[in-house]
């Protein structure tokens, strides 16, 4: 396709448990970031990659967080022991190049939506 | 220390009616920013930049430096305005953005 993928769209799970969402970016875009999206928070800034490195991991909350990305596509967001303040929309973004280039122009999916019970 | 905020999380206006979204920004350099939008079950896209200057879907916004803000208006609003509302600032690698305003359009 042609838009970044986002997988799964919803993961209910419960408290304690590990999750794993997926990114697939848009093709030949080497910047990709993690965003999580809540009510009351806005948009939170998780980490950044430039290839397969993350220069910037900053926004990720805890040491439950963590994330990879591989060959320079696909990323992966590895919750563990999941807690019922996780439940958010985590988004995944790319674009063409990095610092963006002024053009500030992000590309997202449609996220995943995920549930703590 | 980079940081939007955007005071209000709800704006209701009627259709027709004059739409001004705010947002406010503290950077110490010198600040490059972003609308964002997501209309309902659509993915969140750039709605326009201030470097652009340009004008999208009727709507503008003009970065004020002394008084470090970044207001999105629109002279008279169309329900298929309704969405939520992203102020963004471009940081050293990444997007900072606000915490949204969800804007309705009342017929």
């Amino acid at each position: 396709g042609a838009g970044v993928s986002q997988s799964p769209s919803n993961k209910v799970t419960e408290k304690g448990k590990d999750v794993e969402l997926r990114c697939d970016p848009i093709s030949g875009h080497t910047a990709l970031y993690w965003y999580r999206q809540s009510l009351g928070q806005g948009l939170e800034f998780l980490i950044y990659f430039q290839g397969n490195s993350a220069p910037d991991k900053s926004g990720l909350p805890s040491d439950r967080f963590s994330a990879e990305r591989t060959g320079g596509s696909v990323s992966t967001l590895t919750i563990q022991r999941t807690q019922q303040e996780d439940s958010a929309v985590y988004l995944c973004a790319s674009s063409l190049d990095r610092p963006l280039a002024n053009t500030g122009e992000l590309f997202f999916g449609e996220g995943s939506r995920l549930t703590v019970l | 220390a980079q940081r939007v905020t955007q005071p209000e999380k709800l704006l209701s206006v009627f259709k027709g009616a004059p739409v001004e979204l705010k947002c406010n920004y503290s950077y110490s350099g010198s600040p490059e920013l972003f609308w964002y939008v997501q209309y309902s079950r659509q993915r969140l896209q750039l709605l326009l930049r201030h470097i652009s200057r340009e004008s999208i879907k009727g709507f503008t916004a003009d970065l004020n430096k002394g008084e470090t803000s970044f207001h999105l208006k629109k002279p008279f609003a169309q329900e298929e305005d309704s969405a939520m509302y992203y102020c963004a600032l471009q940081g050293a690698q990444k997007l900072v953005f606000g915490q949204g305003t969800r804007l309705t359009i009342n017929p």
